[in-house]
């Protein structure tokens, strides 16, 4: 069975601060992997896509890391803010870029950003 | 705007009275889902559709029944509510194949509270 499983479950850090999250993933055969930004009570907004050979994309502050091999990525938020407290989440699509495929959903890491 | 549209945005039922939660998009897309998320579990796939009468089971499927007769409508049926179906649910789309700029775009949310 297809699973995406993100670390840590949650982080708290300080406003200025820089942390990474973390994806793994058992999704085969492997399509792209997106990481998406939910802030509370609202809909997940994409950050960033990573294809197959893509190793890093950044989006302003945010940077993803893709490893195919070990099958896992990375976010990692630079010179955090206190908007960037969210949950974010792992999706990674099976299948090639040609077909249509689940999505399969990580949990998500809560993120809290204290002044 | 490009948009998905989920009404009713605050729901509280009582257990056993049919609701239908309805989602529309005017983006044209081929795929639309529906995923519940509850504290701790993240989000969890209902069921989905790649296309107009086509629609798959994801990953908790019980209790609740889905129609695609038209492209942009996608509602979701409780025929008879229970308390366990008490959470936020979020309906979204995408173009077919999951890649590139086919983003999947979520609706705002249905807080749903079944008494």
């Amino acid at each position: 069975k297809n699973q995406v499983e993100q670390s840590p479950q949650s982080l708290i850090i300080l406003e200025g601060k820089n942390c990474t999250l973390q994806c793994n993933y058992t999704v085969s055969p492997f399509s792209n992997l997106r990481w998406y930004k939910q802030d509370t009570g609202r809909g997940p907004v994409s950050l960033t896509i990573m294809t197959f050979s893509e190793n890093t994309k950044s989006n302003g502050r945010y940077t993803a890391t893709l490893d195919a091999d070990t099958k896992q990525s990375s976010l990692h938020i630079t010179a955090s803010q206190l908007s960037d407290s969210a949950s974010y989440i792992c999706v990674v699509s099976e299948g090639s870029s040609g077909s249509a495929r689940q999505l399969t959903f990580g949990s998500g890491t809560q993120l809290t950003v204290l002044p | 705007e490009a948009q998905v549209t989920q009404n009713p945005r605050y729901l509280i039922t009582v257990t056993g009275k049919k609701l239908t939660v309805t989602c529309s998009q005017n983006m044209n897309h081929e795929y639309m889902s529906w995923y519940r998320q509850d504290p701790g579990l993240g989000l969890r796939q209902i069921y989905y559709s790649m296309n107009v009468e086509v629609t798959d089971k994801g990953d908790v499927p019980e209790g609740y029944k889905v129609s695609r007769k038209e492209k942009r409508n996608f509602p979701l049926i409780l025929e008879s509510p229970s308390p366990n179906q008490t959470s936020l649910y979020f309906c979204a789309s995408s173009l077919i194949p999951h890649s590139g700029a086919n983003v999947l775009t979520f609706g705002a949310g249905s807080r749903l509270t079944v008494l």
